[in-house]
């Protein structure tokens, strides 16, 4: 079975661009999880989503934005880039609620912000 | 203010010998915890993961003990191999909210 795939693999852009990331989920995962690794901060969760609905957001501002597509696809935006938004996003699939079923994870999309 | 700590940063252990990995917490509202393993340039890996109402779940060479009232927890590796050297990070959620610790970095030396 094909793992969690995440594209682009490495991104260059500018301050004030938009990004738009996709994650592929472990075929048949409906819950898709998106987080944040930076040196400072460590890992920290953005959203889930199950079933095309946003189930959860961690404390990120609106400028990060997310969706699932019915094959379970998740795409997540970042709008008006900054700095500081520099980062290994990585996004993780399971099979149903991310609190009792294991969490696999892609190697991440890394993002550097000049 | 970290939520989630793991205060060392890195951990250098004898091939065979035990590792232990620690994490402290602040809020008593965490009802579950995991640990995962990064190796680079790989996404995490779940390890093991302990409910609150339980002190110690264990999975092969991997422990984890849990000490609610000193919101403390650990994992311990017995005996370490050289494949175990990775950043372990530590989670601790709120229903389906994970907050994440700024992770160890265990290296095993042979």
């Amino acid at each position: 079975k094909a793992g969690v795939t995440q594209t682009p693999r490495y991104l260059i852009k500018t301050r004030g661009q938009q990004v738009t990331l996709s994650c592929s989920p472990i075929s048949g995962h409906r819950s898709v999880s998106w987080y944040q690794q930076t040196p400072g901060q460590g890992l920290q969760f953005l959203f889930e989503y199950f079933s095309e609905t946003q189930r959860n957001k961690g404390n990120f501002p609106g400028r990060f934005s997310g969706r699932q597509f019915s094959n379970s696809r998740s795409e997540m935006n970042v709008s008006t880039l900054e700095l500081g938004d520099s980062a290994l996003y990585l996004c993780a699939s399971s099979l149903g609620s991310i609190y009792q079923e294991t969490q696999y994870f892609g190697p991440g999309t890394r993002l550097l912000v000049l | 203010d970290q939520q989630v700590k793991q205060n060392s940063p890195s951990l250098s252990v004898q091939e065979g010998r035990i590792s232990i990995l620690n994490c402290d917490y602040t809020n008593s509202m965490f009802d579950y915890f995991l640990w995962y393993k990064k190796y680079p340039a790989e996404g995490p890996t779940f390890l093991i993961s302990i409910s609150s109402i339980k002190d110690k779940n264990e999975d092969g060479r991997f422990t984890v003990f849990l000490n609610k009232s000193a919101k403390h927890l650990s994992l311990h590796i017995v005996p370490s191999q050289p494949g175990d050297s990775a950043v372990y990070f530590c989670a601790a959620s709120i229903g389906q909210n994970f907050v994440f610790g700024p992770g160890t970095r265990l290296s095993v030396l042979p």
